[in-house]
């Protein structure tokens, strides 16, 4: 059965960076696009990009461009989103999703969620 | 700020129906298909309908989409406790190049 899996929870200061992982098994990695999603708290859904984890080509959100580096290692079947500089508005569970039809139309499985904290 | 607009919140009362409405443009609704997730407490989002209209095996039918123009509907049917949760639209917007998620609708079984 597909299943994602994160990485565990992090905490970091202000101006530091993190990089979540996201373990796929139960397909073919390389067979469908990764996006990354976060949610900060009380809020709702964002989306920040996605990588092709065939070709390693990445699109970001607009938002994110600059801050934001997702890579992928085929070996392990796994993707990894790196946020930098991170500021207190970061605060949030970051989620990795698999999409079904690589147009970013429809997210059938999703990580369990990484909470990333950024505070001093 | 999300592109696609949703309410705040609905309620009923169980065995009632709701309708949670998502309101885009023709940048992405208009020209996309939509999706609908679930999530509930604590939870990662969950596939509720794709393509509109379309249910993932697993999912009862008490649940539906719709689309027309540009704008986008799901509708709950006997409804449960178990449906109290937050409900998401999402889709595809070909202007800024990014997939987008709606404001988000609390789901409160009174």
């Amino acid at each position: 059965q597909v299943q994602l899996v994160q990485s565990g929870a992090e905490v970091k200061k202000p101006g530091a960076s993190v990089k979540v992982s996201c373990k796929a098994s139960g397909y073919t990695f390389t067979g469908y696009y990764m996006h990354w999603v976060r949610q900060a708290p009380g809020q709702g859904l964002e989306w920040m990009g996605r990588i092709n984890p065939n070709s390693g080509g990445t699109n970001y959100a607009q938002k994110f461009q600059g801050r934001v580096t997702m890579t992928r290692d085929t070996s392990i079947s796994t993707a990894y989103m790196e946020l930098s500089r991170l500021r207190s508005d970061d605060t949030a569970v970051y989620y990795c999703a698999r999409d079904l039809t690589a147009a970013g139309l429809l997210f059938d499985y999703w990580g369990q969620g990484t909470l990333v904290t950024v505070s001093s | 700020q999300s592109v696609l607009t949703q309410p705040p919140s609905v309620s009923a009362a169980p065995g009632q129906k709701v309708t949670i409405s998502c309101s885009g443009s023709s940048s992405n609704i208009g020209n996309n298909y939509v999706s609908w997730y679930q999530q509930l407490p604590g939870t990662a989002p969950k596939l509720l309908i794709y393509d509109n209209n379309k249910r993932p095996s697993g999912i009862p039918d008490r649940f539906s989409g719709s689309k027309s123009g540009t704008s986008a509907t799901l509708g709950i049917t006997g409804l449960q406790t178990g449906d109290e949760a937050d409900y998401y639209c999402g889709t595809w917007d070909s202007s800024l190049s990014a997939s987008v998620f709606g404001t988000g609708t609390k789901v409160t079984v009174l």
